[in-house]
């Protein structure tokens, strides 16, 4: 079963500090995987995409790595600011064709504090 | 900052109302979709669109219908609202010709938070 699954379901940090939320899934045959930012009461917003060949992705200071021998990805956020406090989801495609499809995770609530 | 509404923001109705979620995009994307998502929970794709008078089910299955009338526009409607459409509802759009390509990335609205009384 093609599954995504994101951890910890929640963080809590100080600003100025650094994080890393994960994301395994199951997703096979893999096309690409997704980082998305969705602040509360808004759509989502994507921050990085990476195919099989790529192992990292960086957008500001967002560093997306994927590892796709064993299916795990990481969003690394560097110096949080209060602005960061959303969900970040993790989203998979398991192939580039009008076949394909999107897997959703449930995302990762992180909030910073002051 | 993506060019696609969405309205009403939120909306608050009774059991059996007749109720259409808007969305339109000024991006001239062909591909549309609606999602729901409960809070907490993953994104569920309930109806997509490839173009004008395309419209498909998605994964989820849901009690509402779609129409693509207009390349821009992408409503969704729900005949007789129950309490168990309560959810938030997100329209997207995306540029790509097919499938899900790396280039095809979606650019979300803002949501419709329905509540069904």
């Amino acid at each position: 079963k093609n599954q995504v699954e994101q951890s910890p379901q929640s963080l809590i940090i100080l600003e100025g500090k650094n994080c890393t939320l994960q994301c395994n899934y199951t997703v096979s045959p893999f096309s690409n995987l997704r980082w998305y930012k969705q602040d509360t009461g808004r759509g989502p917003v994507s921050l990085t995409i990476m195919t099989f060949s790529e192992n990292t992705k960086s957008n500001g200071r967002y560093t997306a790595t994927l590892d796709a021998d064993t299916k795990q990805s990481s969003l690394h956020i560097t110096a949080s600011q209060l602005s960061d406090s959303a969900s970040y989801i993790c989203v998979v495609s398991d192939r580039g064709s009008t076949l394909g499809r999107l897997y959703f995770g449930r995302g990762t609530q992180l909030t910073v504090w002051p | 900052e993506a060019d696609i509404y969405q309205t009403p923001r939120y909306l608050v109705i009774g059991t059996g109302k007749k109720i259409t979620l808007e969305c339109s995009q000024t991006m001239g994307h062909d591909k549309m979709y609606w999602y729901q998502q409960d809070p907490g929970m993953e994104l569920h794709l309930i109806h997509y669109s490839y173009g004008v008078n395309s419209t498909e089910k998605g994964d989820l299955s849901s009690e509402s219908t779609v129409s693509r009338i207009r390349t821009e526009h992408f409503p969704l409607t729900l005949e007789s609202a129950r309490p168990s459409h309560t959810s938030q509802y997100l329209c997207a759009s995306s540029e790509g010709s097919s499938g899900w390509e790396v280039t095809d990335t979606q650019y979300f609205g803002p949501g419709t938070r329905l509540t069904v009384l």
